[in-house]
């Protein structure tokens, strides 16, 4: 299978735990992108990163929330100290270089459904 | 005002029926008009994408926008209980980066 991938499918943790999730996008794929999205609701922005530079950042990205891209290959999002309001599906999508096709294609992972207790 | 509008629904039709799905939007600087599909539990695929104003058609799918209106729409033909899904609209300002998304409808078709 070479579409998103994000580990894990599904986490709990206790309020103020840190917690970490991984995403592999497409091979190839040089943009990628966090999302937040609740039950009803769109997918919210979180960031977005060209190779691995992090070009933007929603101000929902509090100071809790960071991510990675090192080498621009997978990404990490981090979430320390979690509270409940945390609890989301966190999506990551990939799109391709400009030149391969545009860029405002965006394929999805099947997301990390965390829940905070 | 939101900039994005899209009715949640649910919206329930019977099997063969035609479904209208509808965004409007305000940001007279969107370009790019994207419908997806999301099952429950799953991340959104990309349906359709349109660039400009008119029709475009994929199977039983078509597409609409209408930029002076700031109106687009996504119609189903021959609707089956697998279109049973959550169909958002997203937009994009052509800047390679984020897309502004609506709520989503959700659809069940009935056999």
């Amino acid at each position: 299978d070479t579409g998103v991938s994000q580990n894990p499918r599904h986490k709990i943790t206790k309020r103020g735990q840190n917690v970490t999730f991984r995403c592999d996008p497409i091979s190839e794929h040089n943009r990628l992108y966090w999302y937040r999205q609740t039950l009803g609701q769109g997918p919210e922005f979180l960031t977005y990163f060209q190779n691995e530079a992090q070009l933007e950042k929603s101000r929902l990205l509090s100071d809790r929330f960071s991510a990675e891209r090192p080498k621009g290959s997978f990404s990490t999002l981090e979430i320390q100290r979690t509270e409940q309001g945390d609890s989301a599906m966190y999506l990551c999508a990939s799109s391709p270089r400009w030149e391969r096709g545009p860029s405002y294609e965006q394929y999805f992972g099947p997301g990390t459904r965390l829940t905070v207790t | 005002q939101k900039e994005v509008e899209q009715d949640p629904g649910p919206l329930s039709v019977p099997e063969g029926a035609i479904v209208s799905l509808n965004c409007t939007y305000s940001n007279s600087a969107f370009q790019y008009f994207m419908w997806y599909r999301q099952y429950s539990r799953k991340g959104p695929e990309l349906l359709m994408y349109t660039y400009s104003s008119g029709n475009k058609e994929d199977g039983r799918f078509t597409a609409q926008v209408d930029k002076s209106s700031k109106y687009i729409s996504l119609f189903i033909r021959d609707s089956q209980p697998s279109d049973s899904a959550t169909y958002l609209c997203a937009f994009n300002a052509g800047n390679n980066r984020k897309l502004i998304w609506g709520l989503g409808t959700s659809l069940a078709v009935n056999p």
